[in-house]
This record gives C-alpha cells, sequence and structure tokens, in this order.
C-alpha cells in the first residue's frame, strides 16, 4: 500500500496569510494526487486533481503543485472561511490512501 | 446538481448485518465508477471499496475484504454495501462518493455504530 504523510498535522494562521500543506508519497505516484477540504459536521470536497488541476469554480488562492512523492497545496491568502482540515489522497494504485489530514486553524 | 443521499446506518451489534444504500441522481450513474468511504469518529478518511460501471469489477480495502459487498443497480441510480461480520472498528461515517479515484462529489454520509 502507498503511504501518504501530510505535514504538518495542524497549523495555526491568519487571514490573509500565505499557508502551505505538504504531502509525501511512500513511492512514486507520478501526478496522481487530490486535495480535498473538509469543514466541521460537513462531507470533504475535492479541491484539486492530477496534482495542479483546481476544481472547476473553486477560487484561485488555492493551488497545488509537485510530481512523484512529493506535492504540496498552498493557499496563497487566506479566507475566513478556508480554515479547515484538509487531506491529500493518492488514486494511483489500489487501495486508494489519503493523509492522516492538516487541520488548518486561526490564529 | 449531482446528488447522492445515503441510507440504512445505525446501530449494529458485532457480527451482525446492515445494508447501506445510495441513490444517486444529476448525473449518469451508469458511467460512473462509484465508491465508498468511510471516517471513524475524529479521525481521518479511509476508502473502503469501488465498482466499475457496470458491476463487474470492485476492489476493497484489505480490512473489509470477505466481509463487505459493495454492488449497485444501474436502473434504480443505486449503490449498496453490504456490511456482514461487523467489528467495533468498524464504527464510522459512511460516505457514497462518485468516482474510483477521484472523488468529485460526495453524499452527506450515514454514521454505522458497530456496539453490543
Amino acid at each position: 500500500d502507498i503511504h501518504m504523510t501530510q505535514s504538518p498535522s495542524s497549523l495555526s494562521a491568519s487571514v490573509g496569510d500565505r499557508v502551505t500543506i505538504t504531502c509525501r508519497a511512500s513511492q512514486n505516484i507520478i501526478n496522481n494526487l487530490l486535495w480535498y477540504q473538509q469543514k466541521p459536521g460537513k462531507a470533504p470536497r475535492l479541491l484539486i486533481s492530477v496534482a495542479s488541476n483546481l476544481q472547476s469554480g473553486l477560487p484561485s488562492r488555492f493551488s497545488g503543485s509537485g510530481s512523484g512523492t512529493d506535492f504540496t497545496l498552498t493557499l496563497s491568502s487566506l479566507q475566513r472561511e478556508d480554515f479547515a482540515t484538509y487531506y491529500c489522497q493518492q488514486n494511483y494504485s489500489i487501495p486508494r490512501t489519503f493523509g492522516q489530514g492538516t487541520k488548518l486553524e486561526i490564529k | 446538481e449531482v446528488k447522492l443521499v445515503e441510507s440504512g446506518g445505525g446501530l449494529v451489534q458485532p457480527g451482525g448485518s446492515l445494508r447501506l444504500s445510495c441513490a444517486a441522481s444529476g448525473f449518469t450513474f451508469s458511467n460512473s465508477w462509484m465508491s465508498w468511504v468511510r471516517q471513524a469518529p475524529g479521525k481521518g478518511l479511509e476508502w473502503v471499496a469501488n465498482i466499475k460501471q457496470d458491476g463487474s469489477y470492485t476492489n476493497y480495502v484489505d480490512s473489509v475484504k470477505g466481509r463487505f459487498t459493495i454492488s449497485r443497480d444501474n436502473t434504480k441510480n443505486s449503490l449498496y454495501l453490504q456490511m456482514n461480520s461487523p467489528r467495533a472498528e468498524d464504527t464510522a461515517i459512511y460516505y457514497c462518493v462518485k468516482g474510483g479515484g477521484s472523488f468529485d462529489c460526495w453524499g452527506q454520509g450515514t454514521l454505522v455504530t458497530v456496539s453490543s
């Protein structure tokens, strides 16, 4: 199984900050990496597919990059509604696996 | 609008059985891989199983193999998860998800609690 490791596990930031979350795969997954956002009590929402493809209708302050084993999710200017938990996930192989999550909190 | 609505969750005893259902609308269900993803209370996301468009191919996470069965009825636009011999560690919110690997639409989830 491919193990996905996110860092940090939690992060405190302020509105307007730029933050970066990293995700490392235990083996080369090329660009088969997705990012999700989950708010408390809600289902996750797909943000980014194929490592860097922002889903339609989402603000451009979200961006993804990386390939191989190392990936990043960047939020360029945090808004209040961005405080949530973020997960990476690989769809290179079965079983599909997620990172442990990064909880982004207001400082 | 794509919509996925799960049902069938609840309290089940260890070793019992439970069947989850998911009603899909707003897209061509028969053209889409479908999956179940779960989330234990206060924990992260875990993919459980997926199924090909025509139901001919399925995959499972090792921890549920031989106990859970994913299936679908394209005539009813419905996805199912038959949970046999559940264990306490299967307690979670179960999400019905559109996609086999890229999960672009999620239901609201149904809570399954395995306890005696």
